[in-house]
């Protein structure tokens, strides 16, 4: 069994650039959850995605998109890059969305995304 | 809005002696607690959610509705806990969780 894996580990861009963060699921788990974790802070929620479909979001700007595809891969985009954006970006994937017998979150190891 | 409070970012323990990381949330509804943890150079993983009514690791958590209150305790701490540990909430049909601040524990020899 393949666990969840982020892609890169790093990254730094520039203010005012675009990122892709790239993430691919557990085997056999359809739902992915990505979320924003700053210096010090506990991770904040920013969407999830259901079978290729948002199912739900968090409190955080539309230049903050994603995508789930097919094979249940996900992908983070955040355009017009700020400082505060400078985070790990952490992704989960479940076998389900909601109820304890499906909801566990197996998280990836994350991508440190600096902004200068 | 909910939230969840960890009010202490650093608890120092020795071995052997007891240990109970707190956490206290803001919801009026029904919650879904949980708490994670994050070993050393490894991911952040559920350790335990109060439904369950489960003990892992020699690790409790009993939800007190009256206090707000979702408490992480071990009787006696090993050096293996030391970790940072994270409370998380799920209000009642919601799929958005919201996460503490994290306490980091560290345990002596």
């Amino acid at each position: 069994e393949t666990g969840v894996t982020q892609s890169p580990t790093h990254l730094i861009k520039t203010r005012g650039q675009q990122v892709t963060l790239r993430c691919s699921s557990q085997s056999g788990h359809n739902t992915v959850s990505w979320y924003q974790q700053a210096l010090g802070q506990g991770p904040q929620f920013i969407f999830q995605y259901y079978r290729e479909e948002e199912n739900g979001r968090g409190n955080f700007p539309p230049r903050f998109s994603g995508l789930q595809f097919p094979n249940y891969s996900s992908e983070l985009n955040v355009n017009a890059l700020e400082l505060d954006d400078s985070a790990l970006y952490l992704c989960a994937s479940s076998l389900g969305p909601g109820g304890p017998g499906t909801d566990t979150q197996y998280f990836g190891p994350g991508t440190r995304l600096t902004v200068l | 809005a909910q939230r969840v409070t960890q009010p202490e970012k650093l608890l120092s323990v020795f071995k052997g002696a007891p240990v109970e990381l707190k956490c206290n949330y803001s919801y009026s509804g029904s919650p879904e607690l949980f708490w994670y943890v994050q070993y050393s150079r490894q991911r952040l993983q559920l350790l335990l959610r109060h439904i369950s009514r489960e003990s892992i690791k020699g690790f409790t958590a009993d939800l007190n509705k009256g206090e707000t209150s979702f408490h992480l305790k071990k009787p006696f701490a090993q050096e293996e806990d030391s970790a940072m540990y994270y409370c998380a909430l799920k209000s009642g049909g919601s799929y958005i969780p919201t996460f503490g601040r994290g306490t980091s524990l560290i345990v002596h020899p």
